[in-house]
């Protein structure tokens, strides 16, 4: 079964600074998407990024990039220029690849909390 | 952007008493989740539903749970006799099929109070 680690329960940074999450997974599978869901204090999930296992090149979304090592089975979250707004708790999530009709659930790890002081 | 909605943002209910969730997911999606988050803890999948039935489910999914798409449009999780423990926030999320890459979209969830 897979599973996922994030093993910083709390981070902060400065407004304006560069902050990493990590985070971990097992897997016996070569073919998954990885994901970085966020969710404020309102409690929704937002995608913030994805990364598909097959590909070599880090995705990136404006502010948000991550660092994907597949051989470790690593999948940092980078965020530079933090903002006031990016303080939430922030989900890490891997999905097998699937086929036909493969429901495929999301596996969470235990989140980070990231604070963003001003 | 079309999104997943649920309803009631907040439900509270008295132990024993039944409690149907409900969601409308993304109107051309063929996939569709129920996760639950009690408070402080992370995510967990609950079920997952795809042609007319049950594909997937947590041993969480006991027979308590139930779920269905009465009509087309709406997806529901009912429990039918609810524990202290039920109480959590309950996500429907929903994927479309083609191209596989595609996230889960969720809804803004439903916090369930049982008391």
């Amino acid at each position: 079964a897979q599973t996922v680690t994030q093993s910083q329960p709390e981070m902060s940074v400065q407004e304006a600074e560069t902050v990493t999450l990590s985070c971990t997974y097992d897997t016996s599978e070569s073919d998954y998407y990885l994901f970085w869901y966020k969710q404020p204090p309102s409690r929704q999930m937002i995608l913030v990024i994805r990364q598909e296992a097959y590909k070599q090149q880090n995705a990136t979304e404006n502010r948000f990039s991550v660092n994907f090592q597949k051989a470790a089975k690593s999948f940092s979250l980078k965020i530079s220029d933090s903002q006031l707004g990016d303080a939430a708790m922030y989900f890490c999530a891997y999905r097998s690849r699937g086929y036909g009709g493969a429901t495929n659930k999301l596996i969470f790890g235990t989140g980070t909390l990231l604070a963003v002081q001003p | 952007e079309p999104e997943v909605t649920q309803t009631p943002s907040h439900q509270v209910t008295q132990m024993g008493q039944e409690v149907i969730l409900r969601c409308v997911p993304i109107s051309n999606h063929l996939y569709f989740y129920w996760y639950r988050q009690i408070l402080g803890q992370k995510v967990e999948f609950l079920v997952s539903f795809y042609n007319n039935e049950i594909s997937e489910k947590s041993e969480i999914f006991d027979d308590q749970f139930s779920v269905e798409r009465p009509d087309g449009s709406n997806f529901t999780l009912k429990i039918r006799s609810t524990k202290l423990e039920d109480s959590a926030m309950y996500f429907c999320a929903s994927r479309g099929r083609i191209p596989l890459n595609q996230p889960q979209h969720f809804g803004d969830g439903t916090r369930l109070s049982i008391l």
